[in-house]
């Protein structure tokens, strides 16, 4: 079973501060990573991909990728509350260039004001 | 339309009874995909399709489920003899096609099915 994990949280944060999400995954075919935020009661978005090793950053989201260590975090600076959600990791399954993804269960972030 | 429509939003159906969901991808989509969400869980792959065709069904979960995308566009997610266990949020996702380097899934708003 190919697995992508995540500490489900809460995490809870000031406003303001920096919020550092994780997760790990099993599968080593996986070449494409992905964060998808979801907030409750609505569908999963696109905020963050990334499939080469090292950092990747698109305005106050950093997405860090190390394939030696199976591993995939999100940076979030000068946190908002508005950034309270839950957030998914996701995988791309070895051998498929279609997104046929393996989410983790998500990590549950409140930013308080 | 200007996103993935599903219907029905809510589904509330007895054990033992077929169900079926519809999706609408956004137009120009080839790529239609079904997702299954349960509570507190990320989203489950349940099968893609490219054009008319289903080119992966390896998630779905037994028999008892099926799927359809006749003309390319809409498709319907048929689930018959439902369990309480089939309780969950099926999600529909399409995008511009393969390549999984971008990946970028629009999802619907979801059709939450509940079996009593």
């Amino acid at each position: 079973q190919k697995e992508v994990e995540q500490n489900s949280g809460p995490l809870s944060v000031p406003e303001g501060a920096i919020a550092s999400l994780n997760c790990t995954y099993s599968d080593r075919g996986s070449q494409s990573f992905f964060w998808y935020r979801q907030y409750s009661g609505k569908s999963p978005e696109l905020i963050m991909f990334i499939y080469s090793n090292g950092d990747k950053e698109d305005g106050r989201f950093t997405a860090q990728l190390n394939k030696a260590s199976q591993y995939v975090s999100l940076l979030i600076r000068d946190s908002q509350p508005s950034d309270s959600a839950t957030y998914l990791c996701a995988a791309n399954a070895g051998g498929t260039s279609y997104g046929k993804l393996t989410f983790g269960q998500g990590t549950i972030l409140t930013v308080h004001p | 339309g200007a996103g993935v429509s599903q219907t029905p939003s809510n589904k509330v159906t007895e054990k033992g009874k077929y169900v079926e969901l519809r999706c609408d991808p956004i137009s120009g989509h080839t790529a239609l995909y079904w997702y299954r969400q349960s509570l507190g869980q990320g989203p489950e792959f349940l099968i893609y399709f490219q054009g008319t065709g289903a080119a992966d069904d390896s998630g779905l979960p037994n028999d008892r489920f099926f799927a359809v995308r006749p003309e390319g566009s809409v498709s319907t997610l048929k689930i018959q003899r439902t369990e309480r266990g089939d309780s969950a949020v099926y999600l529909c996702a399409s995008s511009l096609g393969g390549g999984a380097r971008t990946g970028e899934l629009f999802f619907g708003e979801g059709s939450r099915l509940t079996v009593l």
